[in-house]
């Protein structure tokens, strides 16, 4: 079956762009997750859905940064006013239920580079 | 907060060698543990997991154990190939399902 897609993979913006990110999750999969990897380190959280609801935002950096999920399936990931430190490989995950032990399944992610 | 401490690469092996990846974390809680790897061009995908004290994960040939007086989720592989050269990550999550990774070890295997 079809796994967790992202688009675009790749993306260039000139700073202060707007930016929107898709993610398509595997069908039935309650929870979504967004997770940002900056070059040479691992993914650090951003945002997490269940459903159509966004129960942690947490990991979101600044204000400019906003996610949504609206019939609880497909999310997208929006940038204002991109700054440079914005650069990085966005990753999509979602599972089938949101329990620790629940496999994550990651998309190919979106590459945003920032000039 | 929580988080994980991987030991740094990169790693260059031969093929055949026996491999360890280090990995401790630290949590409030009781956290399931994962392997991913990243293979080359490819995306996050999960190689084993643990989800209590002693458990076992194993995939691949690939083992680590879960250890909760050392706080560690060691990886171990006997015998390793040139396929399985690769980034990987070791991962908590607790109630609150996100994951939280280490800064990746980056292995390499050569014929």
């Amino acid at each position: 079956g079809a796994g967790v897609s992202q688009s675009p993979r790749y993306k260039v913006a000139k700073r202060g762009q707007d930016v929107a990110l898709r993610c398509d999750p595997i069908s039935g999969h309650v929870s979504l997750f967004w997770y940002q990897q900056a070059l040479g380190q691992g993914p650090e959280f951003l945002t997490y859905f269940q459903n159509e609801a966004q129960l942690d935002k947490s990991g979101l950096p600044s204000d400019r940064f906003f996610a949504e999920r609206p019939e609880g399936s497909v999310s997208t990931l929006k940038i204002q006013r991109t700054q440079q430190e914005d650069s990085a490989v966005y990753l999509c995950a979602s599972s089938l239920e949101g329990r620790g032990s629940y496999e994550q399944y990651f998309g190919p992610g979106t590459r945003l580079t920032v000039t | 907060g929580n988080s994980v401490t991987q030991m740094e690469g990169p790693v260059t092996l031969s093929e055949e060698a026996f491999l360890t990846i280090n990995c401790t974390y630290t949590a409030t809680g009781y956290p399931s543990l994962f392997w991913y790897v990243q293979y080359p061009g490819e995306g996050l995908q999960l190689l084993l997991k643990a989800t209590k004290a002693d458990d076992k994960g194993s995939n691949k040939g690939f083992e680590a154990t879960y250890r909760k007086e050392t706080t560690s989720f060691h990886l171990e592989k006997g015998s390793v190939q040139v396929s399985d050269s690769a980034v990987y990550f070791c991962a908590l999550s607790e109630e609150a399902q996100k994951l939280v990774f280490g800064q990746g070890t980056r292995l390499t295997i050569n014929p």
